[in-house]
């Protein structure tokens, strides 16, 4: 099994709602990484984690707040987002922080409104 | 602190080559990789070179040059499918992987 799976597909939710994206993998990778995608633009690191610990957050607001309850799950809690927060989320996971291959899932499309 | 510099766009006829070039700047090197992302989907890992030379993985080759701070990206008897946005990519001395700004590959029949 060589995929990363995200749900939901598609959120659409309001300034005052709080949310939560989902992030499984199943290959026994010890690392998994949060990004944001704006259109036409390369995907941005927002956090790293490492046999379940986190050791990258590249300055993200605490409006996001994300969670590794365990080696395959990766959750990204949102709550009070921005409009300009709208974007496609990308999880992706890695043998290992050192590891240069990433597997990247399909992405939760997110609307702030 | 990291750059890394690739076209916006390229345009090429199906059947054709074509070579998408990066130069990078970055305090440590530890290897470039190439992602592939169609409209609408992830981007998926291509290939990576940490040594010098070229890297070969069926129509797709990659090139890097450590002293010359430049890799390419190689597409041989281009299909309609390999239509996409193709970044390169550098691990800096954290592990973070940044990824260049992309370059978009259009394909004529």
């Amino acid at each position: 099994d060589t995929e990363v799976t995200q749900t939901p597909k598609h959120l659409v939710m309001g300034m005052t709602n709080k949310k939560s994206l989902k992030c499984e993998q199943h290959m026994g990778h010890r690392a998994m990484y949060w990004y944001k995608q704006k259109a036409k633009k390369p995907p941005e690191l927002m956090f790293v984690y490492s046999y379940e610990k986190l050791s990258i957050n590249e300055s993200v607001p605490s409006r996001f707040s994300p969670e590794c309850p365990n080696s395959s799950l990766l959750n990204l809690h949102l709550h009070a987002l921005q409009p300009e927060d709208s974007a496609l989320y990308l999880c992706a996971s890695s043998q290992g922080r050192v590891s240069y291959e990433q597997y990247f899932g399909p992405g939760t499309r997110l609307t702030v409104t | 602190g990291q750059s890394l510099e690739q076209p916006s766009e390229v345009t090429a006829v199906e059947g054709a080559i074509v070579q998408i070039n990066c130069t990078y700047q970055t305090s440590g090197f530890y290897g470039l990789s190439w992602y592939q992302q169609h409209d609408g989907g992830a981007p998926t890992f291509l290939s990576y070179n940490g040594l010098d030379g070229l890297e070969e993985t069926g129509r797709f080759s990659s090139f890097l040059s450590r002293s010359d701070s430049y890799g390419y990206l190689l597409l041989q008897e281009l299909q309609m499918k390999d239509s996409a946005s193709y970044f390169c990519a550098v691990k800096d001395r954290d592990d973070k992987i940044i990824f260049g700004k992309g370059t978009r590959l259009h394909i004529l029949p």
